[in-house]
């Protein structure tokens, strides 16, 4: 089967603790992304990577560092997690950066006590 | 900066009814425009993009036509299905800048009910 995959599907955690979120694609895309959905349905871009070289960094707090080994895995990890990450991170490829279609993984929900 | 506008909120409709999304936006590099469709827990999924053309794109009985004089790509369908119930989002795309960059409406939940 090809497709994004995600893990974990949750992850519950205390303010200032570290997290990290593993992303890996089977379609042998070039580009690979990091969205936030907040509790408001809100999608905005995190992070873009192309070949394993960082293409886009929105405005994210510097706790936030994305990583990848190859182009087909990006995990995300946050360091010292706030309140106000919780939401549901959501990876998605594309077969390039100038291919517009996006496909996106399950995503990873957030919750920090 | 780019943005896109949507229906707000939630939208009830019943089934067999017809379905109007709307959608407008705002970019000066006369974008390529999205609309994703997201079941309860499921991965948001590309349901239809613009072509550059003037075609009209359709999927699953779902249609938009973008019109750039007035900056819209509402989404459509005759007759509303209890399947369709979900959460639809408009986007852009700037045609030139390589980065693939989606911009992402508010979203609309779209429930329809027997």
């Amino acid at each position: 089967e090809t497709a994004v995959f995600q893990t974990p599907n949750y992850h519950v955690t205390q303010v200032g603790n570290e997290v990290s979120f593993n992303c890996k694609q089977t379609l042998g895309h070039d580009t690979m992304y990091w969205y936030k959905q907040d509790s408001k349905k809100l999608l905005k871009i995190m992070f873009s990577y192309n070949n394993k070289q960082l293409i886009v960094n929105e405005t994210v707090p510097r706790r936030f560092s994305p990583q990848s080994s190859d182009k087909a895995h990006l995990n995300l990890r946050i360091k010292s997690v706030e309140p106000e990450d919780s939401a549901v991170y959501l990876c998605a490829s594309s077969y390039s950066y100038n291919y517009a279609e996006q496909f996106f993984g399950p995503g990873t929900r957030l919750t920090v006590l | 900066g780019d943005s896109v506008t949507q229906t707000e909120g939630l939208v009830t409709l019943t089934e067999g009814l017809p379905v109007m999304l709307n959608c407008t936006y705002q970019s000066t590099y006369s974008p390529f425009l999205f609309w994703y469709v997201q079941h309860l827990n499921e991965a948001p999924k590309l349901l239809l993009k613009s072509f550059t053309d003037n075609k009209r794109p359709e999927h699953q009985g779902f249609h938009a036509t973008l019109h750039k004089s007035s900056s819209s790509f509402h989404l459509q369908k005759s007759s509303a299905q209890l399947s369709d119930s979900a959460l639809y989002y408009c986007a852009l795309r700037r045609s030139t800048g390589g980065n693939n960059k989606l911009t992402f409406g508010q979203g609309t939940v779209l429930s329809v009910i027997p």
